[in-house]
């Protein structure tokens, strides 16, 4: 059974970075892409960019294209989100999910809500 | 980049009725392959997103056969049969043509009247 298990909610000063973790178990993490998915309060669903932890490669949408780093760590299962120079409108609830071979998205960690105040 | 829209944004249901999700893409999603990458989620309230249809009609693993996802090109439709008490949250299409990016729409929130 696939498990994608997130860490816990952070809250952050504007201007700082948060790095959300994400692992898996079950399956095989080399062969997934991870993607990294956020949901502002009441808004939808926004990708932000994925891994292919096999090839160690990172794609990120142009929006977040800078401030985001997408990394991964095959010893531990384990992908990670970074997020840079934070604002108030990044405040939201952050998801990643997975690709393996079949339809996108078909698991999805529980969320990592990352609160960003001063 | 693809924009995705999708209609009505919001639908109160009576359960027992059938529903209907319209999803249009601003680009074909058929790809050279024969395939078209349009795809459904439901997220309930307080979860994450589930798959319900990949690739514009099949339902995934575990999905009611209430469901159910047509269309070609641009235009798209989730449809359920009788809608349920269990069925209410938002219903998100999504695209995946444009690899590596995906987009998703807008969502449209349903409830039970």
């Amino acid at each position: 059974q696939v498990q994608l298990v997130q860490s816990g909610a952070e809250v952050k000063k504007p201007g700082s970075s948060v790095k959300v973790s994400c692992k898996a178990s079950g399956g095989t993490f080399s062969s997934y892409a991870i993607s990294w998915v956020r949901q502002a309060p009441g808004q939808g669903l926004e990708w932000m960019g994925r891994i292919i932890p096999i090839l160690g490669i990172a794609n990120y949408a142009q929006k977040f294209q800078g401030r985001v780093t997408i990394t991964a760590d095959k010893s531990t299962s384990t992908a990670y989100m970074e997020l840079s120079s934070l604002r108030s409108e990044d405040t939201a609830v952050y998801y990643c999910a997975r690709v393996d071979g079949g339809p996108p998205f078909d698991y999805w960690g529980q969320g990592t809500l990352v609160t960003v105040s001063s | 980049d693809i924009v995705m829209t999708q209609t009505p944004l919001s639908l109160s249901v009576t359960p027992g009725q059938p529903a209907s999700i319209s999803c249009k893409s601003s680009q074909s999603l058929l790809h050279s392959d024969g395939k078209t990458y349009l795809y459904w989620y439901l997220q309930k309230p307080g979860q994450p997103p589930q798959l319900l249809i990949y690739e514009v009609s099949n339902r995934f693993s575990g999905v009611p056969d209430r469901f159910s996802g047509s269309g070609s090109g641009t235009d798209f439709t989730l449809k359920i049969s009788r809608v349920e008490a269990e069925d209410v949250g938002v219903y998100y299409c999504m695209q995946s043509i444009q690899l590596p990016l995906f987009t998703f729409g807008p969502g449209t929130k349903v409830d039970i009247k």
